[in-house]
């Protein structure tokens, strides 16, 4: 079965660079959230999408932006990239479903940024 | 204030026994889902099971069991027969309703500090 694809997996950068991760989510999957996992930490929420509208927003600072395709691809641009920026960035997918009751986020591999 | 609450840094479990890892949770939301994920060292996250705030029976997959106890607010992981591949960290994770006018959910999930597991031979 398809799953959530990341690029790069990846990405070295130097500081006040700018960096572009990619996130393709499972087909028929409307929704895209983004996630970022310092070193020893768990992640936090970024920022969601909805059928290509920004749906929530996290603790996403003001350098990032972020938004989904027709395609229902998402892209996060992260700019004036800063030492603390280094960590692994997750996106995962889900079906926007009437029953909250079960609507798992499937994962992708992540890409690891390292701000140098 | 912290909404999922995994109090154990580390643990260890002796290969082929059980091992509990505990998970507590805060919210006012009567509606919500408790995951459990596993992160190895390669890094990817890896669903494991999922407990819905409805559901009356606690959840099984496999070696996995949670314990559910809504009243507790606890959602703790059970492992049976530990095997040296669950080495790794555990995160619990609680996504709660997050519905538009139309009904649609699509919640953030909120993870907790992870428990590392490490299972010896």
């Amino acid at each position: 079965a398809a799953g959530v694809i990341q690029s790069p997996r990846h990405l070295i950068k130097e500081k006040r660079e700018t960096a572009t991760l990619k996130c393709y989510p499972i087909p028929r999957h409307d929704t895209v959230y983004w996630y970022q996992q310092g070193p020893g930490q768990d992640p936090q929420f970024l920022i969601s999408f909805y059928e290509k509208m920004q749906s929530d927003k996290g603790s996403i600072p003001d350098r990032f932006s972020a938004q989904q395709f027709s395609d229902y691809h998402s892209e996060l641009n992260m700019s004036s990239l800063e030492l603390g920026d280094s960590a692994l960035y997750f996106c995962a997918s889900s079906l926007g479903l009437q029953d909250y009751a079960y609507n798992e986020q499937f994962f992708g591999p992540g890409t690891r940024l390292t701000v140098l | 204030a912290q909404k999922i609450t995994q109090t154990q840094p580390g643990m260890f479990v002796q290969e082929k026994e059980a091992v509990t890892l505990d998970c507590t949770y805060d919210t006012s939301d009567p509606s919500y889902g408790l995951f459990w994920y596993k992160q190895p060292s390669s890094g990817e996250m890896i669903f494991l099971i999922y407990q819905g705030s409805y559901d009356q029976q606690n959840a099984t997959e496999g070696r996995y069991s949670l314990n559910f106890q809504k009243a507790r607010k606890s959602a703790n992981l059970v492992i049976s027969a530990s095997q040296l591949g669950d080495s790794a960290m555990y995160f619990c994770a609680m996504r709660e309703a997050s519905a538009n006018a139309g009904g649609t959910s699509y919640g953030k999930l909120t993870f907790g500090q992870g428990t590392i597991l490490t299972v010896h031979p």
